[in-house]
C-alpha cells in the first residue's frame, strides 16, 4: 500500500486558514484520499474524501493536483477546538483497508 | 443512529485473564474493523470483517481472537496478553469508504 508523508506538527492561531499537505508519490489508481481528525482518547473522525481536483464540505476543502501525488487539507478559520491530530490516508476499494500515516498535530492558539 | 459503541471504556487485566471487548453498530454497515493504537502513534489495523466473515488478519498474534456473531456486533477475545498489548483498542464500521469509529477501550495489561 502507498505510504503517506505529513509534517509532524503545525501551529496556528484562531481565525486563520490552515493548510496541511500530504505527500503520496506511489498512490495507486484506485486509491481514494481521505482525511481523519482525532482528539486524545477518542476514535478518529472522518473529515473529507476525494479522488481528484477539489472537494469541499461544511468543515473543510481538499485539493488534489492532477498527478495525485499530494493532497492538501484546508481548514478555514480554525478555532481552539480544532487542535487535534490530522491523518491523511490512502485506500478504499473492495477491502477498504486503510493505513494511517504518522499524522500532523495541529495546535491552535488564541 | 450514526454511532459505534464500545464496551467497556476501560479494562485492566492480568496476563492470565480472559476478557472480551465488545463493539456494536446499528447503521447497517457490513464491514467492521479492529484497530490498536499505542500512545502518540497512529491506529494500526488488526482485523477486518466483511459480511460477518473475516477478510483481513494483519498477522495479529493468536492471543487476540475476533468474532462477529452478527452484522451489528464485533467482539475481540483476549487471552494471555502481555504488558506491551496495553493500548487503546478501536472498533470501526463502514458501508463504503467512510469509516465510523467508536470511542475505544483503554486496555491495561498488568
Amino acid at each position: 500500500l502507498a505510504k503517506t508523508t505529513q509534517p509532524i506538527s503545525m501551529d496556528s492561531y484562531e481565525g486563520q486558514e490552515v493548510n496541511i499537505t500530504c505527500s503520496h508519490n506511489n498512490i495507486a489508481t484506485n486509491d481514494y484520499i481521505t482525511w481523519y481528525q482525532q482528539f486524545p482518547s477518542q476514535g478518529p473522525r472522518f473529515i473529507i474524501q476525494g479522488y481528484k481536483t477539489k472537494v469541499t464540505n461544511e468543515v473543510a476543502s481538499l485539493f488534489i493536483p492532477a498527478d495525485r501525488k499530494s493532497s492538501t487539507l484546508s481548514l478555514p478559520r480554525v478555532s481552539l477546538s480544532d487542535t487535534a491530530v490530522y491523518y491523511c490516508l490512502l485506500g478504499g476499494g473492495a477491502t477498504n483497508k486503510l493505513i494511517f500515516g504518522t499524522g500532523t498535530l495541529l495546535a491552535v492558539q488564541p | 443512529d450514526t454511532e459505534v459503541t464500545q464496551t467497556p471504556k476501560h479494562l485492566v487485566m492480568g496476563m492470565t485473564n480472559k476478557k472480551s471487548l465488545k463493539c456494536e453498530q446499528h447503521m447497517g454497515h457490513r464491514a467492521m474493523y479492529w484497530y490498536k493504537q499505542k500512545a502518540k502513534k497512529p491506529p494500526e489495523l488488526m482485523f477486518v470483517y466483511s459480511y460477518e466473515k473475516l477478510s483481513i488478519n494483519e498477522s495479529v498474534p493468536s492471543r487476540f481472537s475476533p468474532e462477529c456473531p452478527n452484522s451489528s456486533l464485533l467482539n475481540l477475545h483476549l487471552h494471555a496478553l502481555q504488558p506491551e498489548d496495553s493500548a487503546l483498542y478501536l472498533c470501526a464500521s463502514s458501508q463504503g469508504d467512510e469509516q465510523y469509529f467508536g470511542p475505544g477501550t483503554r486496555l491495561t495489561v498488568t
